[in-house]
């Protein structure tokens, strides 16, 4: 069926550098992307949303950019803190987010100090 | 704002026991949660939608009279794993969603292990 997925399981990074996660989504009428950050025994919490009207929407220190054209859509982190080590989920919704989260299989992104 | 709380944090249980998980939006009013399940080192499956005044909608492959959920106000839905066996074992999160659209916010979820 149709899914989310991410091009990589784990991407490490130095800490202070900026980090891009992938995803690749394949539900074109999803509408509503959201990313969440997952710790270790706890529950996925809130990073930044984008809508489909949208291409890039930014945050403190993250930045999401959507490409419909090739179903797309990644997360940028700059200056990256050890705090930011997690696994980061992409998930995807349709109806402007009135419906269930289908998310995708997760990045574990590691800071190296 | 848009704090979900679940309790317990973690149950232990023998097997054909039924265990009962709560999910509440605690600053906010939902009149839809969600029932979410991950298994370790992967991602989180929908399970049903809760809707406050109605029945639950389940995904495909999810036994409703397993998973049985109840929205009883806009701020709690209970839900109970009936006869639980030890592959219900599993991190149970719920979210929900302050407005008819738009961000979920997730509870910090609950382990059950079925001995």
């Amino acid at each position: 069926g149709e899914s989310v997925g991410l091009h990589l399981p784990t991407l490490s990074v130095q800490e202070g550098d900026n980090s891009i996660i992938n995803c690749a989504y394949s539900n074109s009428a999803s509408d509503y992307f959201i990313w969440y950050k997952q710790e270790s025994g706890k529950g996925p919490q809130f990073i930044i949303d984008i809508r489909s009207n949208m291409d890039k929407r930014q945050g403190q220190r993250v930045t999401v950019l959507l490409n419909k054209t090739v179903k797309h859509l990644s997360l940028q982190i700059a200056a990256t803190q050890p705090g930011d080590s997690a696994v980061y989920f992409c998930a995807e919704n349709r109806r402007g987010g009135a419906d269930g989260l289908t998310f995708g299989k997760g990045t574990h992104l590691i800071i190296q100090p | 704002g848009a704090v979900v709380s679940q309790h317990p944090s973690w149950v232990i249980c023998k097997s054909g026991t039924s265990v009962k998980i709560e999910c509440r939006s605690l600053d906010f009013q939902a009149t839809t949660m969600f029932w979410y399940r991950q298994f370790p080192k992967q991602s989180l499956m929908l399970m049903a939608t809760s809707n406050e005044g109605s029945k639950a909608t389940y995904e495909q492959g999810v036994e409703k009279d397993k998973f049985l959920i109840n929205h009883a106000s806009l701020t709690l839905s209970t839900l109970t794993v009936t006869s639980a066996h030890p592959e219900d074992s599993s991190f149970y999160i719920c979210s929900a969603r302050p407005t008819t659209r738009g961000t979920q916010y997730f509870g910090p979820g609950t382990r059950l292990l079925v001995l």
